[in-house]
């Protein structure tokens, strides 16, 4: 069973505070996804990577960086926080970009900006 | 860009009904995926399809490219189907999954 661990699960910070989202995966997958869901708009992505030192930039990248340090592991760091970032954020993996192969997600951080 | 819309936003269902979740696409799509997100928050994969329908146990998904248009179908709901569902569709150039705002479905006894 594929499996995508995120942490922490709940994270308040303060407006301008530094914040570093996590997530492992052990699927040995190339593709790793932040993504942001809010109300009325879904999901929507923020960064992703096809492997360790590589980063692509999503729909929604302004104010979030991210870093793939392994192929296991891909970080996603709000430098100044902002109440406009306060979202539920969902990393994900898979094998290929599109193709036949879906994606599997982790549970999630809540994520909340004062 | 790609729209996804899907409805209905929110639904009610009685145990042992059923209903029909829709996405349209305002392009050509290549694929779309089907996602529960369970009352602890975790989304899980129901559905892959680049094509016709896959059936799996009470769940049905039909997608069809050409109209531009999926649906994800629930029979003789269960309490534990309640939930946010969404769908993803994948772009003609594989590159990109939009999502749709997701359906709040609320199974009652």
């Amino acid at each position: 069973e594929a499996a995508v661990t995120q942490s922490p699960r709940n994270k308040v910070t303060v407006t301008g505070g530094n914040v570093t989202l996590s997530c492992r995966q052990t699927n040995s997958h190339n593709y790793m996804y932040w993504y942001r869901q809010d109300t009325g708009h879904g999901l929507r992505l923020i960064h992703y990577s096809y492997g360790a030192g590589n980063l692509q930039i999503g729909d929604v990248p302004d104010g979030y960086k991210a870093t793939r340090t392994t192929q296991e592991d891909f970080f996603l760091l709000l430098e100044l926080a902002s109440p406009s970032q306060t979202s539920l954020y969902f990393c994900a993996s898979s094998e290929k970009l599109g193709g036949t192969e879906t994606l599997y997600f982790g549970s999630g951080t809540r994520l909340t900006v004062l | 860009g790609d729209q996804v819309e899907q409805s209905p936003s929110a639904l009610s269902l009685h145990e042992g009904t059923g209903s029909a979740l829709r996405c349209n696409f305002t392009t050509t799509m290549r694929a779309v995926q089907w996602f529960r997100k369970n009352s602890r928050g975790s989304l899980i994969n129901l559905f892959y399809l680049a094509s016709g329908t896959k059936e799996n146990g009470r769940l049905k998904s039909a997608f069809d490219s050409k109209e531009r248009y999926s649906t994800l179908h629930i029979r003789d709901a269960q309490l534990e189907d309640s939930g946010t569902y969404f769908c993803a569709a994948e772009s003609s150039a594989g590159n990109k999954l939009t999502f749709g705002i997701g359906t709040r479905v609320l199974v009652r006894p």
